[in-house]
């Protein structure tokens, strides 16, 4: 799926700040951040709609998302944990309410 | 409460065999359940639909049947291929709810041999 473009796709991180990235050339209007751990299924971190945060699904606040333009999130990540090492997707659809999410290929987070 | 479950957790059928993916859920106010299909390095992709005013949703090899009475629903992939192996998940959408917030079954991991 090379319409959602994520990166870095792999990152391995001590106790270190990073940026993950995100861009959608769907021309979607929401976007979502969610994690996926070792055998777990996805969960929803954050989402946007048309740039506005509407939904914080009680992640710990060293994760601090940003949307900059309707077509780009970024995800930033201070002080990793280990409990953090796992796969972020990124994900859009069309509206807020549309039941079809496209994922990106994910950034790969081992945290050592 | 909102969960979905889904069972075998893995499952292992002969090339050509029909797979058979089981999902149950508790929250009656569901009203949309999609399949994803994911491969290993992949995100999740949408392969199949179906909305609770349907009990039946096919599209190739795939087929959902759904149970709105027992709160269930299956995945049927007739004639498997081996690159149908992959994990899929069971997905749920909150009728309430004013945007799309998915909740995802555990998923089944599915290997089809040759």
């Amino acid at each position: 799926n090379t319409k959602i473009t994520q990166s870095p796709r792999y990152l391995i991180l001590g106790r270190a700040n990073k940026s993950l990235e995100c861009e959608q050339h769907l021309g979607h209007n929401a976007m979502y951040w969610y994690k996926q751990s070792a055998e777990k299924p996805p969960e929803l971190m954050f989402l946007y709609n048309l740039k506005q945060l509407i939904r914080n699904e009680t992640v710990p606040s060293r994760f601090i998302p940003e949307c900059p333009d309707s077509s780009k999130l970024l995800l930033h990540i201070s002080a990793v944990d280990p409990e953090d090492s796992a796969v972020y997707f990124c994900a859009s659809s069309h509206r807020v309410s549309g039941n079809t999410l496209y994922f990106g290929e994910g950034s790969r987070l081992i945290v050592v | 409460q909102q969960q979905v479950r889904q069972s075998p957790q893995s499952l292992t059928v002969w090339e050509g065999e029909t797979a058979i993916l089981n999902c149950s859920y508790e929250d009656s106010t569901f009203n949309y359940f999609p399949w994803y299909q994911q491969f290993p390095g992949e995100g999740p992709a949408l392969l199949i639909s179906i909305s609770s005013v349907s009990d039946k949703k096919e599209d190739g090899r795939f087929t959902i049947f759904f149970n709105k009475r027992e709160k269930k629903l299956s995945l049927h992939i007739t004639d498997s291929q081996p690159g149908d192996s992959a994990t899929y998940f069971c997905a749920a959408r909150l009728a309430s709810s004013s945007f799309s917030k998915l909740v995802f079954g555990q998923g089944t991991s599915l290997s089809v041999v040759p």
